[in-house]
């Protein structure tokens, strides 16, 4: 099975800028989250979809969206970029939910200059 | 509100040393508790998971974490390391579907 596919690897945007990323699950996993990563606050959980709904949400703003196609693929979009939205993304995916075994992506990284 | 502590951003341990990471949570309810390992420019990976059951989890390269309700705590061990353990460690906590909350992470260092 092909693992958890993330693009592009690398992105860099300037400020008020928008930006989509892209995440390929492992076949047959429903289960896709998000995150964002720095050196200054961690591994911090942006949200969750199942099923094409976003079934849990963390503390990020509104300008931090996604969704979830049919196929379970999952799109992240930032809007409006700044400069501490720098980090990099990550997602994950699992057969049914956050309490499994999550498989990452090896990551967007994101600058925004 | 669940949350998780790590206890020492940076651990040094020489090879063959014994390996200690340390994990505390918060939780109202029992939680699910799990470590994660972050190599260089690559995403997490699971090392171990503990749901319910037996308290002691075995993981993968050598890897365990004892969950002990009574102090909150869910540390990570392994007797000898070795010079590939050097990463960082993640610990997380969630209740089933539940947001998923890491720690800050614990970068280890293998002394040759």
């Amino acid at each position: 099975k092909a693992g958890v596919t993330q693009t592009p690897r690398y992105l860099i945007k300037t400020r008020g800028q928008q930006v989509t990323l892209s995440c390929s699950p492992i076949s047959g996993h429903r289960s896709v989250s998000w995150y964002q990563q720095t050196p200054g606050q961690g591994l911090q959980f942006l949200f969750e979809y199942f099923s094409e709904t976003q079934r849990n949400k963390g503390n990020f703003p509104g300008r931090f969206s996604g969704r979830q196609f049919s196929n379970s693929r999952s799109e992240m979009n930032v809007s409006t970029l700044e400069l501490g939205d720098s980090a990099l993304y990550l997602c994950a995916s699992t057969p049914q939910g956050l309490g499994e075994k999550l498989f990452f992506g090896s990551g967007t990284q994101l600058s925004v200059l | 509100a669940q949350s998780v502590t790590q206890l020492g951003s940076h651990v040094s341990v020489s090879e063959g040393a014994l390996v200690l990471l340390r994990c505390n949570y918060s939780s109202s309810v029992p939680p699910y508790l799990f470590w994660y390992v972050q190599y260089p420019n690559q995403g997490l990976q699971l090392l171990l998971k503990y749901t319910t059951g037996a308290t002691l989890v075995k993981g993968i390269n050598g890897f365990e974490a004892e969950f002990k309700k009574s102090e909150t705590s869910f540390h990570l061990t392994k007797p000898s390391a070795h010079m590939s353990d050097a990463a960082e460690y993640f610990c997380a906590v969630t209740f089933g579907n539940e947001k998923l909350t890491f720690g800050t992470g614990t970068r280890l260092t293998i002394i040759p």
